[in-house]
């Protein structure tokens, strides 16, 4: 089955604790990135990779980052978390270089900073 | 950089009531997409937008792109529970999405 997963899918953590949230896609998608939604406030685009080896800062990158060693997979990792990055988090891909295509999305991981 | 204004944030309606949200862009827009996310859920596709004037229609769901390509209106006739969720335009620029706030669809009981 075509999709992209998201682990763990509940996290609750303390502040400073460094984690990774993986992601990966089966559909040999080009593009994938890391979106938090909060309330009001819509989906909120953290990092995306365009390919293997690209990545580029979104809208909200402070306290982030990523890596694009294989085209499938595509970690998010919170070096030094902190409670404004309470959240929830969507994992997303699309087939080409391009956001003009369907965004498949994860099912997302809701994640606790104490 | 660039918005998209979306409203109302939230609409409580009957169920057979009529649904609308409105998305608006101060610049002009390539395409335009729209998604549906169901309560505890991801979003998920429904429609693009490209042409200018664009309409199209998804059974009960009517997806319409402004001639200026600066606005676009998703309206649902009579709605079902199965409506219930939290509607979003996005548009393109240029390597990202930028979303919507959102449209959050609240059946009365």
């Amino acid at each position: 089955e075509a999709q992209v997963t998201q682990n763990p899918r509940y996290l609750i953590t303390v502040t400073g604790k460094k984690l990774t949230v993986t992601c990966s896609q089966n559909m040999n998608h080009e593009y994938m990135s890391w979106y938090r939604q909060d309330p009001g406030l819509g989906l909120r685009q953290i990092y995306y990779s365009m390919n293997v080896e690209v990545t580029d800062k979104g809208d909200v990158p402070e306290g982030y980052k990523v890596s694009r060693k294989e085209k499938r997979n595509f970690p998010l990792i919170l070096e030094s978390p902190s409670p404004n990055q309470t959240s929830l988090y969507f994992c997303a891909s699309t087939p080409h270089g391009r956001v003009s295509n369907e965004q498949f999305f994860g099912p997302g991981t809701r994640l606790t900073v104490l | 950089g660039q918005q998209v204004m979306q409203i109302p944030q939230y609409q409580h309606v009957q169920e057979g009531e009529d649904f609308t949200t409105y998305c608006n862009s101060s610049t002009t827009l390539s395409n335009i997409q729209w998604y549906k996310q169901r309560p505890g859920g991801h979003p998920v596709f429904l429609i693009q937008l490209v042409k200018s004037g664009e309409v199209k229609k998804q059974k009960r769901l009517t997806f319409q792109f402004g001639e200026a390509k600066k606005n676009s209106s998703l309206h649902i006739t009579a709605t079902q529970t199965t409506d219930v969720g939290t509607y979003f335009c996005a548009m393109d620029s240029n390597y990202q999405l930028i979303w919507g706030a959102g449209t959050k669809l609240i059946i009365k009981p």
